[in-house]
């Protein structure tokens, strides 16, 4: 169990367009899930957190208005890069939490994106 | 969140066991400690969690020292499989569980 999902696993995007990225948990749900940047060669830095139904929280320096988190229902969380420039191009890996009192964190096996 | 340090990377001989160290001297009375690992362009794989006794599963044992100061992960046979960076993360029970990645530890388990 705790299977996480993420669509589509890899992108490739010219400069100025959107990509969405998908994050879903197929066998629970997921009141929490949060979305991660990894640059080569670097650790995972946390973008920002998402709750079902309520606006998503951005760590410090994270542009809400550049990478949209929408998280509709208890399976699926999404990310947006809008308006991707190269500097964007990066993994981006999402990991879901089971709910209240679970703490432990189930990843996804990332995303990802060159923007050319 | 109390930061944890981990030795940048270690070998192993194949078949051997793997223990992997991880200091949290800031670590606070309701932070457990978090290990996972990431192979090569994957997501990070949930190993193991403990808050102060020791604690086995399936793929690993988890020493915690009595302070609480430091832990260690054993893998107890490595394979080569068991490449991958592993990070040791502290975290608070209940306080928007965050997880906040450090550098990790790359193991290299050499046949």
């Amino acid at each position: 169990g705790a299977v996480v999902s993420q669509h589509p696993s890899w992108v490739i995007c010219k400069s100025g367009t959107s990509v969405k990225i998908e994050c879903r948990s197929l066998d629970f749900q997921a009141t929490t899930m949060f979305w991660y940047r990894q640059f080569p060669k670097q650790s995972l830095m946390l973008m920002a957190t998402s709750n079902e139904g309520s606006k998503a929280t951005y760590e410090q320096g994270v542009e809400k208005d550049k990478f949209l988190i929408n998280h509709a229902s208890l399976t699926l969380s999404t990310l947006t890069v809008t308006s991707a420039h190269p500097e964007d191009s990066s993994f981006y890996i999402c990991s879901a939490r089971r709910g209240v009192g679970q703490e432990t964190q189930y990843f996804g096996p990332g995303t990802r994106l060159l923007v050319l | 969140d109390a930061k944890t340090t981990q030795p940048p990377s270690m070998d192993c001989a194949e078949g051997r066991a793997a223990n992997l160290p991880c200091n949290h001297s800031t670590i606070s009375g309701n932070e457990y400690v978090y290990w996972y690992r990431q192979i090569h362009s994957q997501g990070p794989q949930y190993i193991i969690h403990g808050l102060k006794n020791n604690e086995t599963n399936e793929m690993a044992s988890l020493i915690i020292t009595e302070d609480r100061k430091s832990s260690t992960l054993i893998l107890p046979h490595a394979t080569l499989r068991d490449t991958a960076v592993y990070y040791c993360i502290v975290r608070a029970r209940n306080t928007g569980n965050q997880f906040y990645f450090g550098t990790g530890t790359s193991l290299t388990v050499i046949p």
